[in-house]
């Protein structure tokens, strides 16, 4: 079946540092991937996305880019702010090759991230 | 244009207990899919309601069922609450099926069962 696997956390930043969350999939046919982030104690926001290879996401500084190749969709950030402190969550939805899916999220275990001043 | 919504925010139940969770989805959605994350664990899928039928479900047992209402908003039921149940419950809605862009979170309702 479909899986995300992200790279071991914690990680632990200082500000201003770069920042790299690995994330890679299994799944057959053409998935949507996501980064979404989660604050302590509230819900999932999405952080952004990419629906077709070579597509690359960006929103609020961070990025990723769609390698269907490597199977991978890592997270990057140039300079990190203490409040990027948060949970991120690597995520797939998968589609066959017309496009239908009942749109099942298919998280990674998610990455904790501490940024220090 | 109004977010997810969830209620209760928190629930504390007893095992064997019956628990009823709210979700109201994003104006103009017609689709909601419920979540149960583990604390330390990423989401896992339980189902979605397109329609007012399921539309898909994961590896959850039947005890698990849910609910749409012609204004898209909907519920989650749990009956024989067992410990593990504890969670947070997570809504999302989206617009679709088909559905391959995003889903919208709401905050969720955090369950303790006892």
């Amino acid at each position: 079946g479909d899986s995300v696997t992200q790279m071991e956390g914690p990680v632990t930043l200082s500000e201003e540092a770069f920042l790299t969350i690995n994330c890679t999939y299994t799944a057959t046919g053409y998935p949507s991937l996501f980064w979404y982030v989660q604050y302590p104690g509230e819900g999932l926001q999405l952080l952004l996305k990419a629906t077709k290879a070579d597509d690359k996401g960006s929103n609020k500084g961070f990025e990723a880019t769609y390698r269907k190749e490597t199977t991978s969709f890592h997270l990057e950030k140039g300079s990190v702010q203490v409040s990027d402190s948060a949970v991120y969550f690597c995520a797939l939805i998968f589609s066959n090759a017309g496009g239908t899916s009942y749109g099942k999220l298919t998280f990674g275990q998610g990455t904790i991230l501490t940024v220090h001043p | 244009e109004t977010g997810v919504t969830q209620s209760p925010t928190h629930l504390i139940k007893t095992r064997g207990q019956q628990v009823t969770l709210r979700c109201s989805s994003q104006s103009g959605h017609n689709t909601v899919s419920w979540y149960q994350q583990a604390l330390g664990q990423g989401p896992q899928f339980i189902f979605q309601y397109y329609r007012e039928e399921e539309n898909g479900r994961g590896n959850f047992p039947p005890r698990f069922s849910g609910l749409q209402f012609p204004n898209y908003s909907s519920e989650l039921n749990v009956n024989a609450l067992e410990l593990d149940d504890s969670a947070l419950y997570l809504c999302a809605s989206s617009f679709g099926p088909p559905v391959k862009d995003e889903q919208y979170f709401g905050p969720g309702t955090r369950l303790t069962v006892t």
